[in-house]
């Protein structure tokens, strides 16, 4: 079993819809949750950034962390054509002196005009 | 700009045939990262280091080395590159322990 499961899509929707991304994993010593954006033949580029249970929101971005359940959600708002990337969930844990993180494969999303 | 610079892009090549990836970043950060990305299997860690002169390996480095003699640049290295090589590379950047990842473009990998 892999350590974060994440479903590949593809993920189509039309443009203004909401958007949602989800991730579950198996470690609960992860202690802090990222969300990635990669554009294509693009490096990923970080979205969210957050440490405990619940909400943080940034614009049209909500990520979401259930720890008591390993389960964490990206909701996009008003989908744009501009937000069709993939996107990778990603989880923290500190160990040996340094920050490792573990990644999703990652949710290919295309919003359509 | 700040940025992460990975040479070349794209590259064909033979197995057994040495070569290196550059990585360069221009952040004055201290860790740094190789990644792969395959379909279904998303970023798996290859090597970091956390500082000039120190390397670890991460999670899939057979067949990979990796040297830091200078802050600024991470080259990766396969000796006798195979065809289970082909991949997407990334090099990733961080100025602290838990600060925001910096990913380069990408080097895209073949070997025949």
């Amino acid at each position: 079993q892999k350590e974060v499961e994440q479903d590949p899509g593809p993920l189509s929707v039309p443009e203004g819809a909401i958007v949602s991304l989800n991730c579950t994993y198996s470690n609960s010593a992860f202690q802090y949750f990222m969300w990635y954006r990669q554009y294509s033949r693009k490096g990923p580029e970080l979205l969210m950034y957050t440490y405990s249970s619940g909400n943080k929101e940034d614009g049209r971005f909500t990520a979401q962390v259930d720890k008591s359940s390993k389960y964490i959600s990206l909701f996009i708002r008003d989908s744009q054509p501009s937000d069709s990337a993939t996107y990778l969930c990603a989880m923290g844990v500190f160990s040996g002196g340094y920050n490792k993180l573990i990644f999703g494969a990652g949710t290919r999303l295309a919003v359509h005009p | 700009e700040a940025q992460v610079t990975q040479n070349p892009r794209y590259l064909i090549t033979v197995t057994g045939k040495k070569l290196t990836v550059t990585c360069s970043q221009n952040m004055n950060h201290e860790y740094m990262s190789w990644y792969r990305q395959d379909p279904g299997l998303g970023l798996r860690q290859i090597y970091y280091s956390m500082n000039v002169e120190v390397t670890d390996k991460g999670d899939v480095p057979e067949g990979y080395k990796v040297s830091r003699k200078e802050k600024r640049n991470f080259p990766l290295i396969l000796e006798s590159p195979s065809p289970n090589q082909t991949s997407l590379y990334f090099c990733a950047s961080t100025r602290g322990n838990t600060d925001t990842q910096y990913f380069g473009p990408g080097t895209r990998l073949t070997v025949l």
